[in-house]
């Protein structure tokens, strides 16, 4: 059971595809961030959102956009992917960003 | 920037075995540790953390960690392994103080417990 959840759990798209990917948490945290877990690769930060504001953005490229609309939802919005950005992406949140990460499942993503 | 180092990829164990895992960091100020788990199927959780004081520190399901400062270390260990501790270990650092989210993961480390 996890206070944090993501949808789709797994995603396949084109290229050219443009598709959101969905997390929301349920334990009234304030702090939100994207993560990356690519093949034999450490998880990488990707984004840090608190109280709505995003604090992080790590050299991640543009193709990539994040939506933080309340501090329980965080999007984020993929257009123009490579097949080098098939991955799992996974969602934590924590109450606020000095604080323990809590995550969610991750969404498998493949880009054709 | 901060990195972490799991030397063993993949360990595989008998139960009732005792179990270490290794972590190093490199990072030239003072950091919060954390070791995550993530079970077949299941999503990331946190398995125990070191902010400050006691260097052992004791987490969930019999497991603790030690920090020793002088070797960068935070080194996971159980006493007497189960099959239900099969899973993947991440090792994990961050600052402390201002930049406190940059958590930083290590590869990880697959544990298999045989019967």
């Amino acid at each position: 059971e996890t206070g944090v959840t993501q949808t789709p759990r797994h995603l396949v798209m084109g290229m050219t595809n443009k598709k959101s990917l969905k997390c929301e948490q349920h334990l009234g945290h304030n702090a939100m961030y994207w993560y990356k877990q690519s093949a034999k690769k450490p998880l990488e930060l990707m984004f840090v959102y608190s109280l709505e504001e995003r604090v992080e953005n790590n050299s991640v490229p543009s193709r990539f956009s994040p939506e933080c609309p309340n501090s329980s939802h965080l999007f984020l919005h993929l257009h123009t992917l490579q097949p080098e950005d098939s991955a799992l992406y996974l969602c934590a949140s924590s109450q606020a960003v000095e604080d323990t990460q809590y995550f969610g499942p991750g969404t498998r993503l493949t880009v054709l | 920037a901060q990195s972490v180092s799991q030397h063993n990829h993949h360990v595989i164990l008998s139960e009732a075995a005792s179990l270490e895992l290794g972590c190093n960091y490199s990072y030239g100020g003072t950091v919060n540790l954390f070791w995550y788990v993530q079970y077949p199927g299941q999503h990331l959780q946190l398995l125990l953390k070191y902010f400050s004081g006691d260097p052992l520190v004791k987490g969930i399901k019999g497991f603790e960690a030690e920090f020793i400062k002088s070797k960068f270390s935070f080194n996971l260990r159980k006493p007497s392994v189960q099959w239900s501790d099969t899973a993947e270990y991440f090792c994990a650092v961050s600052p402390s103080g201002a930049g406190s989210y940059q958590l930083t993961f290590g590869k990880g480390t697959k544990l298999s417990v045989i019967p």
